[in-house]
C-alpha cells in the first residue's frame, strides 16, 4: 500500500512569485486534505477537495487554490507569495467526506525570501 | 470558535518515565486523531479514537467525549518517543482542528 506522497520536500521563492505543490493520495482514498503549519504552530486547514471538486476550505485567501485530478491526486497552487506564506504544507488524504481517519505526508517546506 | 487546547505545551523527562498528555476540546468531536510530528515534520498516526479506549505498544488512549477531553499515555518512554503531539479533532465540520501541541523531550 503507497502512502501519501508529496513533492517537492524543499522550496525557495521570493515574494511575489507562484508555487505549486503536489500530492499523491494513499491507494484507495479519494478525498485531499491541504493544511499549513506556521513554525511553532499546529496545523491550519486550507481545503479539501473530494471527486475533483473542492468541499470546505478554511480562512485563506483565494489567492490559494487547489485541484484534485481523476485520479485522486491533487495540487496547492499559491499566487503573490508573502513572507507570512513560508511554512510546511501538509496534504492527507481520507476516505469519504466524513473526514474518517486521515493520513498525512511528509510535507513540503516553503521558504519565501 | 472551537478550540483545541493541549497541556502541557512543554514536557521534559528521562528515558524510561511514563507521561500523560491531555487535549480539552469545546465542542462534541465526530473523531479524534493523535499525531508524533517527527524531526523532519511529518505527522504520524498514533491513534484514531473518537471515544473509549485504545492501545499500541507502550502507548494508549483514552478518550471521553461527554466530557470533551483526551489523553495519551507513554509509558517507558524512549529518546525515539521526542516530539511534538497533536490532538486534532473533527467538529462535523469536515475538517481537523489541530491543538497547540505538547512537545516532548526525553533525555537519555
Amino acid at each position: 500500500e503507497t502512502g501519501v506522497t508529496q513533492s517537492p520536500t524543499h522550496l525557495i521563492k521570493t515574494r511575489g512569485q507562484q508555487v505549486t505543490l503536489r500530492c499523491s493520495s494513499q491507494s484507495g482514498h479519494n478525498t485531499v486534505s491541504w493544511y499549513q503549519q506556521a513554525l511553532g504552530q499546529g496545523p491550519q486547514f486550507i481545503f479539501q477537495y473530494y471527486r475533483e471538486e473542492e468541499n470546505g476550505r478554511g480562512n485563506f485567501p483565494p489567492r490559494f487554490s487547489g485541484l484534485q485530478f481523476p485520479n485522486y491526486s491533487s495540487e496547492l497552487n499559491v499566487n503573490a507569495l508573502e513572507l507570512d506564506d513560508s511554512a510546511l504544507y501538509l496534504c492527507a488524504s481520507s476516505t469519504g467526506l466524513n473526514t474518517g481517519e486521515l493520513f498525512f505526508g511528509e510535507g513540503s517546506r516553503l521558504t519565501v525570501l | 470558535g472551537i478550540q483545541v487546547e493541549q497541556s502541557p505545551p512543554d514536557l521534559i523527562l528521562q528515558e524510561g518515565a511514563n507521561s500523560t498528555l491531555r487535549c480539552n476540546f469545546s465542542d462534541s468531536v465526530n473523531n479524534l486523531q493523535w499525531f508524533h510530528q517527527n524531526p523532519w515534520g511529518q505527522l504520524i498516526n498514533l491513534f484514531y479514537i473518537p471515544s473509549g479506549t485504545k492501545q499500541n505498544g507502550r502507548l494508549s488512549a483514552t478518550t471521553v467525549a461527554t466530557e470533551r477531553y483526551s489523553l495519551l499515555y507513554i509509558s517507558s518512554s524512549q529518546t525515539t518517543d521526542s516530539g511534538v503531539y497533536f490532538c486534532a479533532g473533527d467538529f462535523g465540520n469536515e475538517k481537523l482542528t489541530f491543538g497547540t501541541g505538547t512537545r516532548l523531550t526525553i533525555i537519555p
